[in-house]
C-alpha cells in the first residue's frame, strides 16, 4: 500500500528552529508538497519539490531526497503563528496526491 | 482569504435530515474537489471535477452526492448521514491537475456534525 509518515506532535521554542519529518512509500514518485493549516483554517500552500535538495522560501526550507523515500520541513526563527499542522503529499505514478496525517506543531513560548 | 469559499461553516444535522454543502470559486480554475478531514488521518479525496465533469469518485458511499454546475460552483448533497460521517469538509480548485505542481486552494471547510 501507499504510505505517508509524519510525526503527530511536535513541541519548539519561540526563535528556536524544528524540522519535521516526511518519509513516503508509493508507487512511483511525481512531486512532493508540503501545506500548513492553522486550527480551524484551510490548508494553504508552502512548498513544492520535485527534484532532489533544498529549496528555501524565507524562514521555511522544504528538502527532498527521492532514493530515501524522505523529505523534510525546517522553519527557523520560530514565531507563535508558526503553531499549526504541517501536511505532506506526494503525487504517485499515477499523479494521484497521497496526503499525510499532518504534524501539529506547538510553539512554546 | 484563499478564493474559495465555502457554506455553511459548521452545521448540525440527524441522521435523517437533507443538507447540502457549497463551495465557490473565484479564481478562474477549472477543476475543483471535495476532501474530506478527520482528526489525525490523512485528507481523503471524496470527487474530483474538471470542466464540470466528474472524472473521480473515490469509492465514496452513495449518501455523499455531489453536483458541480459551472466551473465555479460545487455542492455535496447529503443524506441519511452516520455519525461517523462527522469531519471537516474541505472544497479545493486548481488550475489544471495536481500532477505538474500546480497549487491547491482549499476552502475554510465546513464542520459537519451528526447527531
Amino acid at each position: 500500500g501507499q504510505n505517508i509518515d509524519q510525526p503527530t506532535e511536535m513541541t519548539a521554542t519561540e526563535g528556536a528552529i524544528v524540522q519535521i519529518n516526511c518519509t513516503y512509500q508509493t508507487s512511483g514518485f511525481n512531486g512532493l508538497f508540503w501545506y500548513q493549516q492553522h486550527a480551524g483554517e484551510a490548508p494553504t500552500f508552502l512548498s513544492y519539490n520535485v527534484l532532489d535538495g533544498l529549496e528555501e522560501k524565507g524562514r521555511f526550507s522544504s528538502f527532498l531526497s527521492r532514493s530515501k523515500g524522505y523529505s523534510y520541513l525546517l522553519l527557523k526563527e520560530l514565531q507563535m503563528k508558526d503553531s499549526a499542522s504541517y501536511l505532506c503529499a506526494v503525487i504517485d505514478s499515477n499523479y494521484q496526491l497521497i496526503w499525510g496525517a499532518g504534524t501539529k506543531l506547538i510553539i512554546k513560548p | 482569504e484563499t478564493g474559495v469559499t465555502q457554506t455553511p461553516r459548521h452545521l448540525v444535522m440527524g441522521m435523517t435530515n437533507k443538507k447540502s454543502l457549497k463551495c465557490e470559486q473565484h479564481l478562474g480554475h477549472n477543476a475543483m474537489y471535495w476532501y474530506k478531514q478527520s482528526a489525525k488521518k490523512p485528507l481523503e479525496l471524496m470527487f474530483v471535477y474538471n470542466f464540470k465533469e466528474q472524472t473521480e469518485n473515490n469509492s465514496v458511499p452513495s449518501r455523499f452526492s455531489p453536483e458541480c454546475p459551472n466551473s465555479s460552483h460545487l455542492f455535496l448533497h447529503l443524506h441519511t448521514l452516520q455519525p461517523e460521517d462527522s469531519a471537516l469538509y474541505l472544497c479545493a480548485s486548481t488550475t489544471g491537475g495536481v500532477d505538474s505542481g500546480n497549487t491547491i486552494y482549499f476552502g475554510e471547510g465546513s464542520w459537519l456534525t451528526v447527531v
